[in-house]
């Protein structure tokens, strides 16, 4: 099925250690975003890309790094764990913002 | 930077009654999208219904209405028929010229049977 298709669903990390959540679609997207989700925080930009070879720091970027070399992969990186990066992880993808986003089915992330 | 509130954390309705959501947002740009997402404990967001900023007309999608006040940046989620499976957490978003994305906090809904 078409869609944005994240990996792992559940990742459990160390703090210190380095790890990335994959994010890819198949609709032929420009634009893509990492999201976090905290309780009573909402969704919050992380970083975003407006097409291969092109990306942006969001509102929450520190800590994550993010590289886009093809159209269909978005990559998060987490360069060193720390617990305030325990969260819920959304990757979404949009051709335009008439027709919104496709979310991915979101990362939960538990840094110990 | 914009910026999309959502005043109330929780909310509850009884089955088959209407129940509104209340969002506000900030922003300096004429030209923007407004939507509501759903996000069930399946954690999935789902989209419930948008609005373009230039149409006057609210938007309407089944039980799903929207009352969009521009001046006073507002934009409120209206259920009407309440149903079990409504319960969710419901997040109010902006996109601006960028196709940036912003969300409110959420509201959490429950339905009473």
């Amino acid at each position: 099925n078409a869609g944005v298709t994240q990996t792992p669903k559940f990742q459990v990390l160390k703090t210190g250690q380095s790890m990335t959540l994959q994010c890819a679609q198949d609709m032929n997207h420009e634009y893509m975003s990492w999201y976090r989700q905290d309780p009573g925080m909402g969704l919050r930009l992380i970083h975003y890309s407006v097409g291969a070879g092109i990306t942006d720091q969001g509102e929450v970027p520190n800590g994550y790094n993010v590289s886009r070399s093809t159209t269909e992969d978005f990559p998060l990186r987490l360069l060193s764990a720390a617990p305030s990066q325990t969260s819920v992880y959304f990757c979404a993808s949009t051709m335009d913002r008439y027709h919104s986003y496709t979310f991915g089915s979101g990362t939960r992330l538990t840094v110990v | 930077a914009q910026t999309v509130t959502q005043s109330q954390p929780e909310m509850s309705v009884q089955e088959a009654e209407t129940v509104t959501l209340s969002c506000t947002y900030d922003t300096s740009e004429s030209d923007y999208y407004l939507f509501w997402y759903k996000q069930p404990p399946s954690r999935q967001m789902i989209l419930v219904i948008r609005q373009e900023a230039y149409k006057q007309q609210n938007a309407t999608e089944n039980r799903f209405s929207v009352n969009f006040q521009k001046a006073a940046k507002s934009f409120s989620l209206k259920i009407s028929d309440s149903q079990l499976g409504d319960a969710a957490m419901y997040f109010c978003a902006y996109a601006n010229t960028g196709n940036q994305f912003y969300f409110g906090t959420g509201t959490s809904l429950t339905v009473i049977p």
